[in-house]
């Protein structure tokens, strides 16, 4: 696509269940980032992928968040029993590819959690 | 997760001066470097990469980057009233971002 697509832009549900966000990067960028932002915070790393492998995987918080990119495209970042410090705005990205000189973001618009 | 520090802010200069924006970092190795601006409710878009020693200017824009320091800055010279936003410092392939610095730029 034309840009990074994320869905669903706003979610709501209720502490303890199951959330999946979704994000589809620019076609032919084969590196993807997903971040978190709080309020006043700048975006947390979480993890990112190059290809269909997590290449870092480090700043995910705990294991009731997983991310996966089966096919190398879209990705879906997984959220079990959600907390309410699970609230936040999730951002992806995506590059080019990893490590060029060219390797810049570009940020889809975010899909904004809230758990109550 | 590697640090990233900016000041916070809020950072307000009068139009048409020169805002100075820094961030300093604790991963020596990392050799990419960059500037996001964010407007409120929105994502970030870049304004500037940086990859080398020394200045980069773009415009009315100019980054600074001296690795030795572990420093990377960010000159908006001419300031505008459409320049106040979030402004953040993105470091290494993971982009370690900071916190970010709000500016407002008075009319």
């Amino acid at each position: 696509g034309a840009g990074v697509s994320q869905t669903p832009s706003n979610k709501v549900t209720e502490k303890g269940k199951y959330v999946e966000l979704r994000c589809d990067p620019i076609s032919g960028h084969t590196a993807l980032y997903w971040y978190r932002q709080s309020l006043g915070q700048g975006p947390e790393f979480l993890i990112y992928f190059q290809g269909t492998g997590a290449a870092d995987d480090s700043g995910l918080p705990n294991d009731r968040f997983f991310a996966v990119r089966p096919e190398g495209s879209v990705s879906t970042l997984k959220i079990q029993r959600t907390e309410r410090g699970d609230s936040a705005v999730y951002l992806c990205a995506s590059s080019l590819r990893l490590g060029s000189g060219a390797n810049v973001l570009t940020f889809g618009a975010g899909s904004r959690l809230t758990v109550l | 997760q590697k640090e990233v520090e900016q000041n916070s802010g809020p950072l307000s200069v009068p139009e048409g001066a020169i805002a100075s924006l820094n961030c300093t970092y604790s991963d020596r190795v990392s050799q990419s470097f960059f500037w996001y601006r964010q407007y409120s409710g929105k994502s970030p878009e870049l304004i500037m990469s940086i990859y080398s020693n020394g200045d980069k200017e773009d415009g009315r824009f100019t980054a600074q980057l001296n690795k030795a320091s572990q420093y990377v800055s960010l000159l908006i010279r001419d300031s505008q009233p459409s320049d106040s936003a979030t402004y953040l410092c993105a470091v290494g392939n993971q982009f370690y971002f900071g916190t970010g610095t709000s500016l407002t730029v008075i009319p």
